[in-house]
């Protein structure tokens, strides 16, 4: 079965500091990983996926098989980037089915 | 253009009444899902459409629970005879083919 983890349900960090928001996967497969973010009072948004390998509003995520981790990061966090982050996954091929970890807070303070 | 959209946003019913959510996906997308989001048990996966035929209904938590999708567009959640546990907000999303997931803004349901 898939699973997805995130360790840490808070994070919080000061304005200008690195961030870096921890994700696990379990799956025997080629899997599709994803970072979801969702700020105060918006729905859910994608933030970014593995396979784009592209950087998004500063963060970046880069999927290590080896360790089955997809860590989100970013070098110099603002506070706008104050929301709740999703990690998921999608089993890939002709599957659908996200399956997604219980999210991280991050707070960025002043 | 719009997004996926759900009505209605909030919904307060009593305990063993029933209800319906709908969700408006993007405009020819032809896969729709619904999730669950939870105190607790953050987002879980209920029901995929692919078309008007939901291959896949395995998330659905009881046989309260059902859905369906008219048009290749608008989908209704049923809950029956609702109970206390059923309080969540319902995620609605939609994409073309088994692209990016696009997500409503959800419903929040709560069951005094």
């Amino acid at each position: 079965a898939q699973r997805v983890t995130q360790p840490e349900k808070l994070l919080s960090v000061f304005k200008g500091a690195p961030v870096e928001l921890k994700c696990n996967y379990s799956y025997s497969g080629s899997p599709e990983l994803f970072w979801y973010v969702q700020y105060s009072r918006q729905r859910l948004q994608l933030l970014l996926r593995h396979i784009s390998r592209e950087s998004i509003k500063g963060f970046t995520a880069d999927l290590n098989k080896g360790e089955t981790s997809f860590h989100l990061k970013k070098p110099f966090a603002q506070e706008e980037d104050s929301a709740m982050y999703y990690c998921a996954l999608n089993s890939g091929g002709s599957n659908y089915k996200l399956t997604f970890g219980k999210g991280t807070l991050l707070t960025v303070n002043p | 253009g719009a997004g996926v959209s759900q009505s209605p946003s909030n919904k307060v019913t009593e305990k063993g009444k029933d209800v319906e959510l709908r969700c408006d996906p993007i405009s020819g997308h032809t896969a729709l899902y619904w999730y669950r989001q939870s105190l607790g048990q953050g987002l879980e996966f209920l029901i995929y459409f692919q078309g008007n035929s939901a291959p896949d209904k395995s998330g659905l938590p009881s046989d309260r629970f059902s859905a369906e999708r008219t048009g290749g567009s608008v989908s209704t959640l049923t809950i029956q005879r609702t109970q206390q546990e059923d309080s969540a907000v319902y995620l609605c999303a939609s994409s073309l083919g088994l692209n990016t997931q696009y997500f409503g803004p959800g419903t929040r349901l709560t069951v005094l």
